[in-house]
């Protein structure tokens, strides 16, 4: 069974502070997904990662796969209150279904 | 716009009562699934379909039927709700066995009294 752990589940940076999110998981894949959801709202993309040592950055925010380590992390630079949300990553073993973590409730306070 | 529509957004209904929570998209994936959503258990996949006429089970299929007659759409039914399946529920399609990454409704909010 695939398991994926996301640490922290709760993080709470002060706005302009650097900090990384983990996503570790049991078995190997090659496809991982970051997700953003604001409260009560849908899940928004941010980074779809499909090879080991994949690296993409939007804004703030630059997401990392490590096959080999089976961890991606989720990389927060000079955090901004519009950051505040919960991020999620998937793995996807199959093709056919997406194995999400807990989620990483982030508040950024001034 | 490319999207993946649900609807409703937010339905209240009485147990026993038969309902179905539409999904449809507009960017002709093969790949539809449902999701539901549980404080504490996260999101987990229930129903799947990797093209018109091939469906299967996820993590939770239990109460759930789900048919897909057309490509674009990918309806979930609830032939007999009961109060556990209360949650909120998330369409999602993609192309190329995710490839180009998942696309998400915006959620269908289900109560169930």
């Amino acid at each position: 069974e695939l398991k994926v752990e996301q640490n922290p589940l709760f993080l709470s940076m002060q706005e302009g502070k650097n900090y990384t999110i983990y996503c570790n998981y049991s078995t190997t894949s090659d496809r991982l997904y970051w997700y953003r959801q604001d409260p009560g709202k849908s899940l928004e993309s941010l980074f779809v990662l499909l090879s080991n040592g994949a690296v993409k950055q939007e804004g703030r925010l630059m997401a990392s796969l490590d096959t080999k380590a089976r961890l991606s992390t989720l990389h927060i630079t000079a955090a901004v209150h519009d950051l505040s949300a919960t991020y999620f990553c998937a793995v996807d073993m199959s093709g056919y279904a997406l194995n999400f973590g807990k989620g990483t409730s982030l508040l950024v306070t001034p | 716009e490319a999207q993946v529509t649900q609807n409703p957004r937010y339905l209240i209904t009485v147990t026993g009562k038969k309902l179905t929570v539409t999904c449809s998209q507009n960017m002709n994936h093969e790949y539809m699934s449902w999701y539901r959503q549980d404080p504490g258990l996260g999101l987990r996949q229930i129903y799947y379909s990797m093209n018109v006429e091939v469906t299967d089970k996820g993590d939770v299929p239990e109460g759930y039927k789900v048919s897909r007659k057309e490509k674009r759409n990918f309806p979930l039914i609830l032939e007999s709700p009961s109060p556990n399946q209360t949650s909120l529920y998330f369409c999602a399609s993609c192309l190329g066995g995710g490839l180009y990454g998942y696309t998400f409704g915006s959620g269908t909010r289900l109560t169930v009294v």
